[in-house]
């Protein structure tokens, strides 16, 4: 069965460094997603990406974050400058409209 | 803002027990969909409700829509050990440029062997 994969799993870096989330979405679907999960809390949506551009974004996503799909598989969230409080599980998700999405394992960052 | 509510945010039940978790939100939703996560999982779709009054059944799960596509519930028959996470309702808003889903607040369901 098809799914979302994300890399790494863990990634841990020092607060101003940049990070890049890459996932690889399932191959026939048309619309991508970025969530955040802070510990024991609510799944938060951050941008979603259709036909090679973002169509809505929240207010975390501001200037410090981007999203790209560098080739026909990869769809990558960047931060620029991470701060401690961009400690999250971060989800990619994927879907082929309106329907169900299919959400990645996820990437833990821990921001030292 | 658009938000979701849910109660309880957490519940223990013997299993064999009925739980119930509700969602509500602060305007009108196009369509809901409910989500399961595991711990240390991701969240995993269970079902969407599109139509106001809307009911749907999957095995032990029975799912509700409200009439006024404001509200939701999420309704487990004898729960099972397996039934254990973070139960999740994530609403889309009418006006969205997209799909993003506003999740709900979710309700941790624990079940007692």
């Amino acid at each position: 069965e098809p799914e979302v994969t994300q890399t790494p799993s863990h990634q841990v870096t020092q607060m101003g460094q940049e990070v890049i989330l890459r996932c690889v979405p399932i191959s026939n679907h048309l619309y991508f997603y970025w969530y955040r999960q802070i510990l024991g809390q609510k799944v938060e949506f951050l941008v979603s990406f259709y036909n090679n551009e973002i169509s809505e974004k929240s207010e975390i996503f501001d200037d410090q974050f981007s999203v790209e799909r560098p080739d026909g598989s990869n769809f990558t969230l960047k931060i620029r400058s991470t701060k401690l409080e961009d400690s999250a599980m971060y989800f990619c998700a994927s879907s082929t409209g309106t329907g169900e999405q299919f959400f990645g394992p996820g990437t833990r960052l821990t921001v030292l | 803002g658009q938000q979701v509510m849910q109660i309880p945010q957490y519940q223990h039940v013997q299993e064999g027990e009925d739980f119930t978790t509700y969602c509500n939100s602060s305007t009108t939703l196009s369509n809901i969909q409910w989500y399961k996560q595991r711990p240390g999982g991701h969240p995993v779709f269970l079902i969407q409700l599109v139509k106001s009054g809307e009911v749907k059944k999957q095995k032990r799960l029975t799912f509700q829509f409200g009439e006024a596509k404001k509200n939701s519930s999420l309704h487990i028959t004898a729960t099972q050990t397996t039934d254990v996470g973070t139960y999740f309702c994530a609403g889309r808003f009418y006006g969205g440029a997209t799909n993003k889903l506003i999740f709900g607040t979710g309700t941790l369901l624990a079940v007692q062997p």
